[in-house]
Formats: structure tokens, sequence, C-alpha cells
């Protein structure tokens, strides 16, 4: 157990929809990370967030956006939703080493 | 950025020793390397990490030369259990997001 926290563990919704979701860190842990797994591809980061702030972006659509409340969790929205979503999302989280500490995940299934 | 490479499988059987190369040619002078293992639908999970010479815990051995432009992971008799996706990243400790996971070794440890 890495102490990081995601919700839901499944979602399944339709195109054009729009999802959330959760993501809460191990203890202590300000920076929260944020990935996309298609099947049989590797990790994509989308983006990272430090003590509240953007600290970092990377291959995340405009259609996609995240943030980190001052309890430190972050939410990643998904919106107008398209069957190439579908994709495990996993989030992180460090504190200064670097090193991440990685959640469950959440399957996103996009019908 | 750094950017790593990796071979993209490796074979072994029960009992052996398994060593992955990682390349990381242009590693700046704060990186950190860190290995990560990650078994299907499942987040990674941190294995070891180190920045110079040898680093060794109960899990695996990380060999880094003095160039530091390589690194290797060691994984001592390997059991069928290890079968998973490694990935070597390299990141400066600074939460800055900007190492990316690359696509990782798939070891599939045999019988």
């Amino acid at each position: 157990d890495s102490g990081v926290t995601q919700t839901p563990k499944h979602l399944i919704t339709a195109t054009g929809q729009r999802v959330t979701l959760r993501c809460s860190p191990r203890s202590g842990d300000l920076s929260v990370y944020w990935y996309q797994q298609s099947l049989d591809q590797g990790l994509q980061f989308l983006i990272q967030y430090y003590n509240g702030e953007e600290r970092a972006k990377g291959n995340i659509l405009e259609r996609f956006s995240a943030q980190q409340f001052p309890d430190l969790h972050s939410e990643l929205n998904l919106s107008s939703l398209e069957l190439g979503d579908s994709a495990l999302y996993f989030c992180a989280s460090s504190s200064s080493s670097d090193t991440q500490y990685f959640g469950p995940g959440t399957r996103l299934t996009v019908l | 950025l750094a950017k790593t490479t990796q071979p993209i499988s490796m074979d072994s059987y029960e009992g052996q020793e398994v060593n992955i190369t990682c390349s990381h040619n242009n590693i700046a002078t704060n990186d950190y390397i860190t290995w990560y293992q990650q078994f299907p639908s499942q987040g990674p999970r941190f294995i070891i990490q180190g920045y110079k010479t040898k680093v060794t815990n109960e899990v695996a051995s990380l060999f880094i030369p003095a160039d530091r432009k390589s690194s290797t992971l060691s994984l001592p008799r390997v059991s069928l259990s290890d079968t998973a996706v490694y990935y070597c990243l390299v990141g400066d400790g600074t939460n800055a997001g900007k190492s990316t996971f690359g696509d990782g070794t798939t070891l599939t440890v045999k019988p």
C-alpha cells in the first residue's frame, strides 16, 4: 500500500460526458502527479501540482484539467470524452526526494 | 529533460540474476536515477534510487558509473513474480515534474 488513494476504482461512461477523478496523496506529500496509461502503452505524464500550484504540464489535452485543493487532494477533470480517452489514470505523490508513490489507478471506460 | 533508453524486453529464468541497463546521456548534475516496477493494471512501485556509485536495498542493487550516463538495475535470483515492466526515471528532485517515463523494459521470468 503506497498510501496514495484514488477514487473511483472503475468508471464507465459515454462519449461526450464529463468525469472527475480524485486523488489523495500520502500524508505530508506536497506534489501530486497525474498520468494516463492506455492499453499496453507507457505512462504519459499529464500534469503536476505542488502545494496547490501547477508545477509542470505534460501531454494534457485542453479537454482535461486538474487542480489541487488546500487539503492537498487533487482532482482530474475529463470532459467531452472520446473513445480514445479510455485508459488507466494514475495519480502519484512525492515529497522532496522526487520518488513518486503511485495510487492504484482509476480505470476509465468510454463507450 | 533527461531522456532514457532501455531495452524493450528481456527474458530470464528463475533463480538467475537479471541486469537491466538504462542509458541517460544528458543527465543533469542534480538528477537522481529512480527505478520503478509495474505489474499489469497496477500503479508503478518504487524499487530503488541512487545518485552515484552503488546502492543496495532488500530488493535490488543499482550500479551507476562515474560518468552517470547509464545505470544498471540488478535483481538477484529472480522468481516468476518478478515478471513485470521496469522503468528507469531520471529527475532533478526539485519537483519540476519534467522527468518522463520511457517505454520501460518488460522482464519475463520463465520457470
